[in-house]
């Protein structure tokens, strides 16, 4: 089946640094979806993104379908952008998402 | 806005108890879901649901079983809960045919089988 990594694994940031955060994916797929976990626990769809490029804030996210990756941009980040952030895609034979491990971000004050 | 609702946030049974989780989302949804999440193996499909009484394995369902009576109830069951199924266990929702539609996720239940 269709592999998800991410990375880093881990990202410890400064507030007010920018990150980018890496999906990379092993077989073609018709839609992708970045996720933010709060420390809390609540899973939160940041975006919906085939291809292209999406903003919303201080958050962005490309992805190059051709080349099986997409990256999430997080500018002026900020101590509640916290959490782990997970891609996932859909499964080519079953149609299932499947996620990533996850990237777990921790901003500093 | 979405809202998908979990019956506990947190739950403590002892092993050989049946457990039930409730999930239940206000959206009109076609498509519910039940995952489990444990550190370093990311989220794991278990059981969804594209329609009232239907239902499809993920996963990982050895030991889970699921109901939908209702289109915006969707009840996760652990006929005889085991320590290792001790986890933190997130609903979802979508919208929609497909089931890889924006999915929209509970607060989460982090169960501990004692």
């Amino acid at each position: 089946g269709i592999q998800v990594e991410q990375s880093p694994p881990d990202l410890i940031l400064q507030e007010g640094a920018n990150s980018t955060l890496r999906c990379n994916f092993s077989d073609s797929v018709n839609n992708l979806q970045w996720f933010h976990q709060n420390p809390w626990g609540q899973l939160i769809n940041l975006f919906y993104i085939p291809s292209g490029t999406k903003q919303n804030g201080r958050l962005s996210a490309t992805t190059v379908a051709t080349e099986r990756y997409s990256l999430l941009y997080i500018s002026s980040s900020q101590t509640t952008d916290s959490g782990v952030y997970f891609c996932a895609v859909p499964s080519s034979n079953t149609g299932k998402l499947i996620f990533g491990q996850g990237t777990t971000l921790q901003v500093k004050p | 806005d979405v809202k998908v609702t979990q019956s506990s946030r947190y739950l403590v049974k002892r092993t050989g108890e049946k457990v039930f989780l409730e999930c239940v989302q206000d959206m009109d949804h076609e498509n519910m879901f039940w995952y489990r999440q444990d550190p370093g193996l990311g989220l794991r499909l278990i059981y969804f649901s594209y329609d009232v009484k239907m239902k499809e394995k993920g996963d990982i369902p050895e030991g889970y079983s699921v109901s939908r009576e209702k289109k915006e109830r969707f009840s996760l069951i652990l006929e005889s809960a085991s320590t290792n199924q001790t986890s933190m266990y997130l609903c979802a929702s979508s919208w929609g045919q497909g089931i890889t539609d924006t999915q929209y996720f509970g607060p989460g239940t982090r169960l501990t089988v004692l």
